[in-house]
């Protein structure tokens, strides 16, 4: 279940296989991204960030890519577990004070 | 460390009844946020502020007002509830600005306007 470029609402993958979340964001301004967690009845939580002067930042089993001349941002997830199962969002930051949040993606993950 | 707190959790409202989203941190952050999640939307900035005493609009900020008398406390208020208003309201905070580190999020409150 890879989806290379384009934003998809909902992304289904097999327990074990890979994922890539896709966000295009607007503001050639923005300088700081985030992708955030939302399980069901929650708020979101903080997964990853990047600057802008970075194109690939990894965590524990994340890994974010940003490709500013296209504006395109991606969350890769290793080794996808049940409890991954949650809407994603990616968030713009611009130092004026306000988060961006884009229309999120839903990832379902089959045992 | 309670983080993000909203009261309340859930609210019933007819057309044209008044209420106050409460919002509270125990963080010592400067700025905090409301948003409105929609389903299958994603957050919606309608009001926020930098530092205690001052608010400004974002995106969506028509029949909401916001006050932040006390640094840990930022209140959502809508005067004469509409249908259109029912959502998931998130309150968030930062430390600094949202350029500078994450933002942390409530559980959210849920209203529905009848």
């Amino acid at each position: 279940g890879e989806s290379v470029g384009l934003h998809l609402p909902t992304l289904s993958v097999q327990e074990g296989d890979n994922s890539i979340i896709n966000c295009a964001y607007s503001n050639s301004a923005s300088d700081y991204f985030i992708w955030y967690k939302q399980e069901s009845g929650k708020g979101p939580q903080f997964i990853i960030d990047i600057r802008s002067n970075m194109d690939k930042r990894q965590g524990q089993r994340v890994t974010v890519l940003l490709n500013k001349t296209v504006k395109h941002l991606s969350l890769q997830i290793a080794a996808t577990q049940p409890g991954d199962s949650a809407v994603y969002f990616c968030a713009e930051n611009t130092n004026a004070g306000k988060s961006t949040f884009g229309d999120g993606t839903t990832l379902t993950v089959k045992p | 460390n309670a983080g993000v707190t909203q009261t309340p959790k859930f609210r019933v409202l007819k057309t044209g009844q008044s209420m106050t989203l409460l919002c509270a941190q125990d963080m010592n952050h400067e700025y905090m946020y409301w948003y409105r999640q929609d389903p299958g939307m994603g957050l919606r900035l309608i009001h926020y502020s930098v530092g205690e005493g001052t608010t400004a609009k974002g995106e969506v900020p028509d029949g909401y007002n916001v006050s932040r008398l006390k640094k840990q406390n930022f209140l959502l208020g809508l005067e004469s509830a509409a249908p259109s208003q029912t959502s998931v309201y998130f309150c968030a905070s930062a430390r600094r600005g949202p350029d500078t580190g994450e933002l942390f999020f409530g559980e959210g409150s849920r209203l529905t306007v009848l």
